[in-house]
This record gives C-alpha cells, structure tokens and sequence, in this order.
C-alpha cells in the first residue's frame, strides 16, 4: 500500500519569505510517481510537477522549486519569495505504474500555507 | 493538458434523494477518476470508472451507493445514492492518459460541491 505524509498542517509566513513544504512518501514500488497540486479557495485543483520515480533531478520553474530524494523518500516544494496569491492547500500524491493499482493517486493531508502581505 | 468539465458545479439536495454528477473531457482520456473531498480533508479515491465496464470500486465504496458510468473515452458519471448529510462533500472528476508505460499528468476536473440537508 502507498502512503504520503505532509507532516506541516498549516504554515503561515510574511510575503516574499521562502517556504518549503515537505512530502514523505511510502512504496514498495520501484516504478512511481510523484505529484504537488495546489488547492486555491475557490477549490479547483491545479497540476503543479510531476516527477517519475526514475528522475531524481530537482526542478526550478520561476519560484518554484522541487527537491525529489529517494533516499530519504521526500518530494519537498519551495515556493521562493512567496506572494499572498500563493496562499492556498498544497498537496502532495503518489500513484504507482503496476497494472493492478491503475494510476490512482494517493494524497498526502495537505498543507495549509498562509501568506500575509 | 485536458479540459475537464463538470455538472453541476454545486447543489444542496435533500437527504434520501440522489444526485448524478456528470464529468466531459474535451479529448479522448486512457483513464478516469472520481474523488471525495470532505470538508477540510484530503481527496480520496471512490473508484475508477472502465469504459465500457463496471467500475473498480476502492475499499469503502460500493457500486448501490455511487453507481458509475462511462460509455465513451470522454464522459463519465457518478451517482450519489441515497443521500446523507455525510455525503456532503467536493466531488471530483480526474483523467488521466497513458501511452508506452509512461503516465501522463493528471487533470482533475473543477469539482461539483454537494451539500445534502
């Protein structure tokens, strides 16, 4: 079974701090893949990265950031110089490539992030 | 990307009644999805629905309660049966495509809120 921890409930910094939002994951799979959603109020849930179990490259794109290590099984998101637009639940999923399981995606809990101006 | 489009986009229905929530995608999808977001929850996973099959129902979800339909490639429908204000909840519609062993990202529709009184 596949379990995703984002141990942060809520973080609330000032606008343009750095934050980063941790994500822990769990498999016994060696072939999956990693995804960060964001949840604005409005409720609409926005694709952010996904990143294949195969490619541990980190990725930058604007003031994004994505730190993917197997080793330690986390998938951590900084947002750079964060904007009160970024104040949204972030959520971190994990979907597995075997047939059985399909491409369904586990969810971690989901952070709330806070950005104050 | 995929356009995903969802109806209705909210109700408030009564307990004991059934409301069928219907998911279009503007192309033609390998896979898709339904989710439950309960009030200040994570998604969780109802069922994949098979084109041209029965639906493949995750631990806690039964066919009597949310019936599926998918007839095509591009549209899918949940029913919620029955209703109890438990039901309450953002329905989500996900897709997904799938093409040499490689997933592609994952979409998820602009939810339908449900409030049953």
């Amino acid at each position: 079974a596949q379990k995703v921890t984002q141990a942060q409930t809520e973080i609330s910094v000032v606008e343009k701090e750095d934050v980063t939002l941790d994500c822990v994951y769990e498999t016994r799979d060696t072939t999956y893949y990693l995804f960060w959603y964001k949840q604005p109020p409005s409720g609409e849930l926005v694709f952010l990265i996904r990143r294949n179990s195969f490619d541990e490259q980190n990725e930058i794109s604007g003031r994004y950031s994505w730190n993917f290590q197997k080793s330690t099984s986390s998938f951590n998101f900084t947002i750079t110089a964060s904007q009160v637009v970024d104040s949204a639940v972030y959520f971190c999923a994990l979907s597995v490539a075997g047939e059985t399981s399909g491409s369904r995606l586990t969810f971690g809990e989901g952070t709330q992030l806070t950005v104050n101006p | 990307s995929a356009v995903i489009s969802q109806k209705p986009s909210r109700d408030i229905c009564q307990r004991g009644t059934s409301l069928t929530i219907q998911c279009q995608v503007d192309s033609q999808v390998t896979m898709m999805f339904w989710y439950r977001q309960q009030p200040g929850q994570s998604l969780t996973l109802i069922a994949t629905a098979n084109q041209g099959s029965e639906a493949t129902y995750e631990s806690g979800f039964v066919i009597d309660k949310f019936p599926i339909s998918r007839p095509n490639l591009t549209f899918s429908t949940l029913t919620v049966s029955n209703m109890s204000p438990e039901d309450s909840s953002i329905y989500l519609c996900s897709v997904a495509r799938r093409g040499s062993g490689i997933l592609d990202e994952q979409y998820f529709g602009p939810g339908t809120r449900l409030t049953v009184t």
